[in-house]
């Protein structure tokens, strides 16, 4: 059975750093890529951020480039997302979410599984 | 960008009748590998998003027939051939074909 579990979520001040965690099981993480998408509270999904299976490969949405770094321990089975000079507007939900297709250097583009979530609320 | 374009916002619907829901897309979503990278995803209250189908019109493992996608290029569809009570929530449609964005959501419920 897959699952993903985040962690790391907390409230913090603007200008601030947080580190997501995503634990995973149930799948060969190696082989696949992964996704952060976030969800500001009462509104839509946006995607953040993923990396390709063996991490060597990275992906941003504009919103978030050059302050968010993904990244990925396969010996760990874990995906992080470290998050510098963080914004009220970046408070939101944050899920982790599998790729659908294995993809060791590359990204398939769809998502099958997501993680429960973790809350990062940013706030003076 | 692509720009994902849903509707109706919402939906209500009878248990039993059919429903359904529009996604459009700013620029086509066949990849030259022949595939189409439209998925829809139904996010139940207080639940993290599932996977319902991908490659436009493919049932995820798990997912009942009465869910339907079709569409291509640009235009797509999600069907309910009749909804259920369980069948409540917001249903997002997403693009992969260029970095992934996603649907502005319709929410079902049931009258």
């Amino acid at each position: 059975e897959v699952q993903l579990l985040e962690s790391g979520g907390a409230l913090v001040q603007p200008g601030e750093s947080l580190r997501l965690s995503c634990a995973a099981s149930g799948f060969v993480f190696s082989n696949y890529a992964m996704s952060w998408v976030r969800q500001a509270p009462g509104k839509g999904l946006e995607w953040v951020s993923a990396t390709s299976g063996s991490g060597g490969r990275t992906w941003y949405a504009d919103s978030v480039k050059g302050r968010f770094t993904i990244s990925r321990d396969n010996s760990r089975n874990t995906l992080y997302l470290q998050m510098n000079s963080l914004r009220v507007e970046d408070t939101a939900v944050y899920y982790c979410a599998k790729d659908l297709i294995p993809q060791i250097t590359s990204w398939y583009g769809g998502v099958d599984y997501w993680g429960q979530g973790t809350l990062v609320t940013v706030s003076s | 960008d692509v720009v994902m374009t849903q509707t109706p916002l919402s939906l209500s619907v009878t248990p039993g009748q059919p429903a359904s829901i529009s996604c459009k897309s700013s620029q086509s979503l066949l990849h030259s590998d022949g595939k189409t990278y439209l998925f829809w995803y139904r996010q139940k209250p207080g639940q993290s998003p599932q996977l319902l189908i991908y490659e436009a019109s493919n049932r995820f493992s798990g997912v009942p027939d009465r869910f339907g996608g079709s569409g291509s290029g640009t235009d797509f569809t999600l069907k309910i051939s009749r909804v259920e009570a369980e069948d409540v929530g917001v249903y997002y449609c997403m693009q992969g074909i260029n970095l992934l964005t996603f649907g502005g959501g319709t929410k079902v419920e049931i009258k």
